[in-house]
C-alpha cells in the first residue's frame, strides 16, 4: 500500500495568483500523478510526473498553467498558476503501487 | 476515446438492503478495473481491484465483477449500512503510447438510510 499527504488541505486564493500543492508519498515511486475533481465531476487526469523527467500532460493541460516538479522518488508539487475562478477545483496527487492507485486526501481550491 | 458511465447516478436505499451498482466501459482494452469510494470532501479510497483476466474479488460485504467483452463491471454490496454512504467511482486503466491512465466514471451517490 501507499499512503499519501498533501498541502494544503484547502486554500482561497484570489484570481491571477499562484498555489503551490505539495505532495508526500510514504515510499518510493517511479509515476507520480496529479488529477483534478472539478464540481460535481468525476477525476480527471493532468498529467504523470516521472522523477528526472519533464512531465507527460494530458490534452488539454499545460506545463505554462499546471507546472509540476519531482525532485525525488517520494515528492511532487503542482502549481496551479495565474488562477481563475474556473481552476476552484480538488486536486489530488496519485501513485501506484503494485497494481493498486491510491489517492491523497486532495486540495480543495477555491478561486475568487 | 474510453468513456465510463455509472447508473445509477444516485441511489437511495433503507440499512440491511441488498444492491448493485454499475459501471459501463466503451472500450475492452483495459488493464483491469477499480473500484473506490469517496467521502464528501476527501480523497478516493480503493476498495477492489480486478484485472482484466479475472471475474470477480470479494473483500467483505462487497463483490466485484468484471465482463471485459461486453464492458461492464457490478459492485454488490451486502446488507448495506449506514456508514457506506459515499459516492462509489470505478475507474478502468488504460496503457496508450507508452504511458498509462485511469479514466473514471461520473460516481454513484449512495445513501443508506438508518
Amino acid at each position: 500500500s501507499a499512503v499519501i499527504s498533501q498541502k494544503p488541505s484547502r486554500d482561497i486564493c484570489q484570481r491571477g495568483t499562484s498555489l503551490t500543492i505539495q505532495c508526500q508519498v510514504d515510499s518510493q515511486v517511479t509515476m507520480m500523478f496529479w488529477y483534478r475533481q472539478q464540481p460535481g465531476q468525476s477525476l480527471t487526469l493532468i498529467a504523470t510526473a516521472n522523477q528526472g523527467s519533464e512531465a507527460t500532460y494530458e490534452s488539454g493541460f499545460v506545463i505554462d498553467k499546471f507546472p509540476i516538479s519531482r525532485p525525488n522518488l517520494t515528492f511532487s508539487t503542482l502549481t496551479v498558476s495565474n488562477m481563475s475562478p474556473e481552476d476552484s477545483s480538488i486536486y489530488l496527487c496519485s501513485v501506484r503501487a503494485q497494481e493498486t492507485q491510491y489517492f491523497g486526501p486532495g486540495t480543495r481550491l477555491l478561486v475568487l | 476515446k474510453q468513456e465510463v458511465t455509472q447508473i445509477p447516478a444516485a441511489l437511495s436505499v433503507p440499512e440491511g438492503e441488498n444492491l448493485v451498482l454499475n459501471c459501463s466501459f466503451t472500450d475492452s482494452a483495459i488493464y483491469n478495473l477499480q473500484w473506490f469510494r469517496q467521502d464528501p470532501g476527501k480523497g478516493l479510497t480503493s476498495l477492489l481491484l480486478i484485472q482484466s483476466s479475472q471475474r470477480e474479488q470479494t473483500s467483505g460485504r462487497l463483490n466485484a465483477s468484471l465482463d471485459k467483452s461486453s464492458g461492464r463491471s457490478t459492485l454488490y454490496i451486502a446488507a448495506s449500512q449506514p456508514g457506506d454512504s459515499a459516492t462509489y467511482l470505478c475507474a478502468v486503466r488504460l496503457f496508450q503510447g507508452g504511458s498509462e491512465k485511469l479514466v473514471f466514471g461520473k460516481g454513484t451517490k449512495l445513501t443508506v438510510n438508518p
